[in-house]
């Protein structure tokens, strides 16, 4: 089973932030946080991930909680384009991805 | 940007028929991986390969499966028999394998298999 608790659905208008919760309360020391989006049916797309640091790249931020239970993903000025479920995952190594259910991000005209 | 390819986009085929899908992993990626998705279901994980060998396989991944690196660039996912509830999207991925614990798997666009 994932690791991870995310809620099943959030809207978010377009132009503005989305931001995206997942619990990982059971996350050992040495596994990284890590976010992909599945837009309809096509492959999983990596977005980024971190250890305990917050990371910004040119899709998105994370924000790691200092005890690295919780973490958000932020989408600076979300597109319709980024309508598409995301799904936050714990794993290190070559560990395969479990995939859980993930969040449905609607994003509105 | 480099990217995890594969082949063919769709597939149909017959119940019990062989299928094998393709997959072009990334050129310096040393693991591999196939995962699938029922439709309306969740990701799952078949199976990871490396150095040549199968390093870790699901329960889906049953003696129907198999999969290969026949070549140095191609890496494939072979149906033996395919059952009706084979019918699902197929991905590959890969990964460097040099970064010890912080390796990032890219994915392909997949291969949707319908079984009839």
């Amino acid at each position: 089973d994932a690791k991870t608790t995310q809620p099943p659905s959030m809207d978010c208008a377009e132009g503005r932030a989305a931001n995206l919760p997942c619990n990982h309360s059971t996350i050992s020391g040495n596994e990284y946080v890590y976010w992909y989006r599945q837009i309809h049916s096509q492959g999983p797309q990596y977005i980024i991930h971190g250890l305990k640091n917050n990371e910004t790249n040119e899709m998105a931020s994370l924000i790691i909680t200092e005890d690295r239970k919780s973490s958000t993903l932020i989408l600076p000025h979300a597109t319709l384009r980024d309508t598409a479920v995301y799904y936050c995952i714990v794993r290190v190594g070559d560990d395969k991805i479990i995939f859980g259910k993930g969040t449905r991000l609607h994003i509105l005209p | 940007e480099p990217e995890v390819t594969q082949t063919p986009s769709h597939q149909v085929t017959q119940m019990g028929q062989e299928v094998i899908l393709r997959c072009v992993p990334i050129s310096n990626h040393l693991y591999f991986y196939w995962y699938r998705q029922i439709l309306g279901q969740k990701v799952e994980f078949l199976v990871s390969f490396y150095n040549n060998e199968i390093s870790e396989k699901s329960e889906i991944f049953d003696d129907q499966f198999s999969v290969e690196r026949p070549d140095g660039s191609n890496f494939t996912l072979k149906i033996r028999s395919t059952k009706l509830e084979d019918s699902a999207m197929y991905f590959c991925a890969s990964s460097e394998g040099t970064s010890g614990r912080e390796e990032t798997q890219y994915f392909g666009p997949g291969t949707r298999l319908l079984v009839l």
